[in-house]
């Protein structure tokens, strides 16, 4: 089944304890990207990568890093979490295609993850 | 950047006809997306306009006037699971990563 799966799906952690949330997709997609959705706020995108090895920042990258090091695995590492990191976070990959492969077509999400930082 | 502007919430009979506006303010459009959300779950996709006009897909449709910044999703025969966030997301300014709107909660009720 073609998918995108984060893990883990819930976490509760204190501040400062590093964290990384695993996210991989089995449709060979070129795209991978992390969002947060707060309420009132919507989606906020905070890192995206276009290939493996290529990441570039999103609307709120501060805190959060990521690595690409293979096309199906795209993990977001936040190295000292606080309190105004705690929300719902997704995860997302889409095929690149239009000319030149330059268009973000439909995005495949994944179920989520809730993390609270106390 | 873009402003992409939705209702924040609205309310429709099940059964009925209803209509969710989406505007912004941009450069350089490179497309526009509807994805739908229900509570607690990941968006799933629903539709993508980048020419002038109407696509339909069975009891969904989206319009789009790249000139007036304006797009539309229209759900008939509105059901009671279609009770759910409806998120426009726009692709433009040399960009082609869609970036998204605050989502406007539809509430179906009987």
């Amino acid at each position: 089944e073609a998918q995108v799966t984060q893990n883990p799906r819930y976490l509760i952690t204190v501040t400062g304890k590093k964290l990384t949330v695993t996210c991989s997709q089995n449709m060979n997609h070129e795209y991978m990207s992390w969002y947060r959705q707060d309420p009132g706020l919507g989606l906020r995108q905070i890192y995206y990568s276009m290939n493996v090895e290529v990441t570039d920042k999103g609307d709120v990258p501060e805190g959060y890093k990521v690595s690409r090091k293979e096309k199906r695995n795209f993990p977001l590492i936040l190295e000292s979490p606080s309190p105004n990191q705690t929300s719902l976070y997704f995860c997302a990959s889409s095929p690149r295609t239009g000319e030149d492969k330059i268009l973000v077509y439909e995005q495949y999400f994944g179920p989520g993850t809730r993390l609270t930082v106390t | 950047g873009q402003n992409i502007d939705q209702p924040t919430e609205m309310t429709a009979t099940e059964g009925a006809i209803v209509q969710i506006n989406c505007t912004y303010q941009t450069s350089g459009f490179n497309g526009l997306f509807w994805y739908q959300q229900h509570a607690g779950e990941a968006p799933t996709f629903l539709s993508y306009n980048v020419l002038d006009g109407l696509e339909e897909k069975g009891r969904f449709s989206s319009f789009l006037s790249r000139s007036k910044g304006y797009s539309y999703l229209l759900l008939k025969e509105l059901q009671m699971k279609d009770s759910a966030s409806y998120l426009c997301a726009v692709a433009s300014g040399g960009s082609y990563i869609p970036t998204f709107g605050r989502g406007t909660s539809l509430i179906v009720h009987p």
